[in-house]
């Protein structure tokens, strides 16, 4: 199985700050990498599609990057509402695996 | 609006089974693949199974491989995980998910609608 390593968690940051998020996979998935976010009680929620493709909808201060085994995940300027855990999901090989997470804080 | 909502969630003992659905609206269901990712509580998100478009095809994570069975029936736009001989590590939150193709082409890359979740709880 392809294991997905999450860095950091959690992570305090204040409003405004540029937030970023790193994932390790354990071998090369090219960009085969999704982001999701997820809020207390809540359904995950699509953002980063194939590595760095935004979801429709979703707001332009995410952004995704990365190939091979290193993949970041970015909030330009991060707002109240960016409370959350984020994680990452590779499709490289079945089984479909996540990242333990990411829960970001306001300081 | 896509909806997935799911039903049939409850309390069981160990060995005991149960059987979700989620019953889908607001797409064509029969052109996505579809998903069923669990959740522990407190804990991070586990990709159970899924199944292609006509339900002919099923993929599982190693530890729920011959005690769970994803189906669909297409008529009536319904996914189905059928669980079995359930442990107390199955208890969780069971999110039923449309799986959407990459831009490569590669089947079910990516989630991109959820439903709100069925709580299972396995406990003695």
């Amino acid at each position: 199985d392809i294991q997905m390593t999450q860095s950091p968690s959690p992570l305090s940051a204040s409003v405004g700050d540029r937030v970023i998020i790193t994932c390790q996979a354990s071998q090369d998935i090219s960009t085969y990498l999704n982001w999701y976010q997820q809020k207390p009680g809540k359904a995950p929620k699509l953002l980063i599609y194939d590595a760095s493709d935004l979801e429709t909808g979703v707001p332009s201060r995410f952004g995704g990057s990365g190939s091979g085994t290193h993949f970041t995940f970015t909030i330009t300027s991060l707002q109240p509402e960016d409370v959350a855990t984020y994680y990452c999901q590779q499709y490289g090989n079945l089984p479909l695996t996540f990242g333990g997470g990411t829960k970001v804080e306001i300081k | 609006e896509v909806q997935l909502v799911e039903s049939g969630g409850g309390l069981v003992r160990p060995g005991e089974s149960l059987r979700l659905s989620c019953a889908a609206s607001g797409f064509f269901f029969t052109d996505y693949w579809m998903s069923w990712v669990r959740q522990s509580p407190g804990k991070g998100l586990e990709w159970v199974a899924n199944i292609n478009l006509d339900g002919s095809a099923q993929n599982y994570v190693d530890s729920v491989k011959g005690r769970f069975i994803i189906s669909r029936d297409n008529a009536k736009k319904s996914l189905y995980l059928q669980m079995n001989n359930l442990t107390p590590d199955d208890s969780a939150i069971y999110f039923c998910a449309r799986s959407s193709d990459s831009q490569g082409g590669i089947s079910a890359a990516h989630f991109d609608s959820w439903g709100q979740g069925a709580r299972v709880s396995v406990s003695s």
